[in-house]
């Protein structure tokens, strides 16, 4: 499974976007990219998924570089709520492994 | 719709007692899987079933049995309870591999004294 890469913590103002950044330069032809956030203790929520092209849901939107090995996952207003470990994760297709790494623990601040 | 279903929320266990955490989802997922989360730690991939009748190990299996008889249910056995086993345990869900969403549990919070 591809592994990926992410900043350890990012900061940012409420109402501004949120762009968190993700490595994944060893990730095979169908696996899929997926972010999910974990807000305190609570069970992992998933946000957006993508293969190759650009994702837009009602939470965010993804980014997905052309040669696939790397990703941005964007918040375009954040809020004080947004406040959560976001994880990015590839994910073998035809599979129900979803292998975590330490994420990135973003903080909004007012 | 309850989603996914995790119990106990707590529990608290004695060095070499057995139990078992209950999971239950009620979407007719084919994909179940269980998790554990320590302190400061992402999540890491105990056991995992692709349908009824078929499990396969994830990244730390050793000491955790699990089976799945039915569609909703995924039970995680804990034969010999350690306190490294002191743990969040989520239990994950979705329809189907590749472009699903998986669905989490709110977790057991486990303590081995």
């Amino acid at each position: 499974d591809a592994k990926t890469t992410q900043p350890t913590s990012m900061d940012c103002a409420e109402g501004r976007a949120a762009n968190l950044p993700c490595n994944h330069s060893t990730i095979s032809g169908n696996e899929y990219v997926y972010w999910y956030r974990q807000i305190h203790s609570q069970g992992p929520q998933y946000i957006i998924h993508g293969l190759k092209n650009n994702e837009t849901n009602e939470m965010a939107s993804l980014i997905i570089t052309e040669d696939r090995k790397s990703s941005t996952l964007i918040l375009p207003h954040a809020t004080l709520r947004d406040t959560a470990v976001y994880y990015c994760i590839v994910r073998v297709f035809n599979t129900d492994k979803l292998i975590f790494g330490t994420g990135t623990r973003l903080q909004v601040f007012p | 719709n309850a989603g996914v279903t995790q119990t106990p929320k707590f529990q608290v266990l004695k060095t070499g007692q057995s139990m078992t955490l209950q999971c239950a989802q009620d979407m007719n997922h084919e994909y179940m899987s269980w998790y554990r989360q320590d302190p400061g730690m992402g999540l890491r991939l105990i056991h995992y079933s692709v349908g009824a009748g078929i499990t396969d190990q994830g990244e730390v299996p050793n000491g955790y049995n699990v089976s799945r008889s039915t569609t909703e249910d995924f039970p995680l056995r804990l034969l010999s309870a350690a306190p490294s086993q002191t743990s969040v345990y989520f239990c994950a869900s979705s329809l189907a591999a590749g472009g699903t969403e998986a669905f989490f549990g709110q977790g057991t919070r486990l303590t081995v004294v």
